[in-house]
């Protein structure tokens, strides 16, 4: 079946630590998202790919870094800049990151702080 | 940047009943999309608008891209349990190269059997 891994699904980080979420997508697709989510807000825009080997920053890029070195693959590091790291992470891929693209999601990763 | 305000931020209906929800922006959209969100999940894409005026169903969902190109509407008719969730619109415009959407905070929505 063609779709988006995320894994860990639960993930913990001690203070001061970088942490590595992956997101894994068999779909084909060109464009790759990193996505934050807080309890009762929108999604935000964390860093985003349009093809690999470039990433450009979203709205909250600050304390986060990414990788697009495989087509299928688009790794997020929490790293320890982020002081507040607990959060819902969603990452999504579309075929294009043209208007009207629609995204597919994931299934997310907890990450919460020891 | 573009404020997405989606309404009503909750609600706990009886099954059978309809809902409706809604979102209005400050800007122009050519694009709203509206996901459902189970708990712990990522959302899943259940309509896409993509013409002012459009009216799209799926099943017993039915949205609609306001005229104005600011808002959009999301019914569920006969509600469901399965139907409880997280309801999220998302609006997009075309102003250059890159494609950003805009979400709103979500309807979070109780069914009570």
């Amino acid at each position: 079946d063609g779709g988006i891994t995320q894994s860990p699904k639960y993930l913990f980080r001690k203070e001061g630590q970088n942490v590595t979420l992956s997101c894994e997508q068999n779909l084909n697709h060109d464009a790759m998202y990193w996505y934050r989510q807080d309890p009762g807000q929108g999604l935000r825009l964390i860093y985003y790919s349009q093809i690999v080997n470039d990433f450009q920053k979203g709205d909250i890029a600050e304390g986060y870094s990414v990788s697009r070195e495989k087509k299928e693959s688009f790794p997020l590091t929490v790293t320890s800049a982020q002081k507040n790291p607990t959060a819902f992470y969603l990452c999504a891929s579309s075929t294009s990151t043209g208007v009207g693209e629609k995204l597919f999601f994931g299934s997310g990763t907890q990450l919460s702080v020891l | 940047g573009q404020q997405l305000n989606q309404s009503p931020q909750s609600m706990f209906i009886q099954e059978g009943e309809d809902v409706s929800m809604n979102c209005t922006s400050s800007s122009i959209f050519n694009t709203w999309l509206w996901y459902k969100q189970d708990p712990g999940e990522g959302p899943v894409l259940l309509i896409a608008l993509y013409k002012a005026g459009e009216l799209t169903s799926n099943g017993r969902l039915t949205a609609q891209f306001g005229i104005t190109r600011k808002d959009s509407f999301l019914n569920i008719s006969a509600s469901i349990p399965s139907d409880v969730g997280i309801y999220f619109c998302a609006g997009a415009f075309s102003g250059g190269s890159n494609y950003k959407l805009t979400f709103g905070k979500g309807t979070l929505l109780t069914v009570n059997p």
